[in-house]
Parts: structure tokens; sequence; C-alpha cells
């Protein structure tokens, strides 16, 4: 049972360089985002998906795209890293029926 | 500007005693208040949770009371055990959907 999961574990960047944070999950939830964890700050949310094809921005988007073509997956695109987006990333998904959301193990992002 | 505020940031509490978490809100169109356990490097994970037609929910050791008028909503955690140990965090959302967090309260308990 895999539930929510994401890809890298851990990476290291360089000011000004892309990548991408990948998030699938297989419980057929429509709802998906992604959060950032920052000590102090607690859980802070970057973006969310309704369902494919739709997607918001949350409290701190700026930075960060995502796309949603499929009810699993929903990445999330760094275009030009920063230092302040060191972070913790975590990917979650949930029903609108029960309001819970599913939690990935987190990516840790250091970017130099 | 935070939509939901929450108090201590951190707690320690003896085995055994009660470890109180508050939380407040502004947005009065939140219809949904959870609360998130986290022990470190996992997830969160769903603990409980309240909607504000009811003013109080148990289950087992946990409760929340939530009170509408204040805009206040809180979690009690009776007979503490040194595995409750963790990051808590409370939420709220509208409709399931766009869930805020609050900062986290990280507590510690005693053996």
């Amino acid at each position: 049972n895999a539930g929510v999961t994401q890809t890298p574990k851990f990476q290291v960047l360089k000011t000004g360089q892309s990548m991408t944070l990948q998030c699938a999950q297989d419980m057929n939830h429509e709802y998906m985002s992604w959060y950032r964890q920052d000590p102090g700050m607690g859980l802070r949310l970057i973006h969310y998906s309704v369902g494919a094809g739709i997607t918001d921005q949350g409290e701190v988007p700026n930075g960060y795209n995502v796309s949603r073509s499929t009810t699993e997956d929903f990445p999330l695109r760094l275009l030009s890293a920063a230092p302040s987006q060191t972070s913790v990333y975590f990917c979650a998904s949930g029903t609108a029926n029960t309001g819970e959301l599913f939690f990935g193990e987190g990516s840790r992002l250091t970017v130099l | 500007q935070q939509q939901v505020k929450q108090s201590p940031q951190s707690l320690i509490v003896q085995k055994g005693g009660i470890s109180i978490i508050n939380c407040a809100y502004e947005n009065t169109a939140f219809d949904y208040f959870p609360w998130y356990q986290q022990f470190p490097g996992k997830g969160p994970a769903l603990l409980i949770a309240i909607r504000p037609d009811v003013s109080e929910k148990k289950e087992g050791r946990f409760t929340i009371s939530f009170n509408k008028s204040a805009k206040q909503f809180s979690l009690h955690i009776m007979d503490s055990q040194p595995g409750d140990s963790a990051t808590y965090f409370c939420a709220a959302s509208t409709g399931g959907f766009k869930t805020i967090f609050g900062a986290g309260t990280r507590l510690f308990v005693k053996a």
C-alpha cells in the first residue's frame, strides 16, 4: 500500500538551478497539494489541485509551478532555485468527503 | 498574516499529565478543524478532527474542544505518554480543501 510517494527524498541544488519534485498517489484522491515546512513556520501551502487540469495558488506560491495532467501525479517545479527555498517539502492528497489529508514522507531540499 | 494561530510553540508535560494545545482562527468560512501529529522524519498524520456543529469530540485519550463564537479550538491529551512526544499541528479548511496549518507545537512527555 504505497499511499503518497515523493521523490527524491534528498536534493542539493545550486542557486539558479531548476528541478522537479515528484508526487504520486494511488488512492484515487481528487485533491492534491504541496506544503513546505520550515522551523517555527509550520506547514505552508504552496499550490493545490482539486482535479486533473485544475490548480490554484496557496499561501506561498512564488517561485514554484505545478501542473496536474493525471489524477495520480502532481509535480512541483522550481524554475530557478533560491536559498530561501531550502526547506522540507510535503505532498498531500485527500478527498472533500472527509477532509483528511494523507502526506508523503517529505523531500528535503537544500539550495546553496 | 497567519490564518491559524497556534500556541504554545513547545510544551513539556510529565507522564500521566494533561497536554493542552490551543488554536485560534480568523476565517469564519472554515468548516473542518483537524489536528495532525508528526514524528521526526515522517509526514504529518491525522489524529482527530471536528466540524463546527459540535463543541467537543473525544477519541480515546484525545479530545478537541471547539468554541465557535470565540473562533478557538484546542487539543487535550489526557494521561500523556512518552510515545505522545511529537509535533502537533492544528489546521482549518473549507470544504475539505486548501487546508491551512498552524505553526506547530513540539510536545515532550517526560517519563
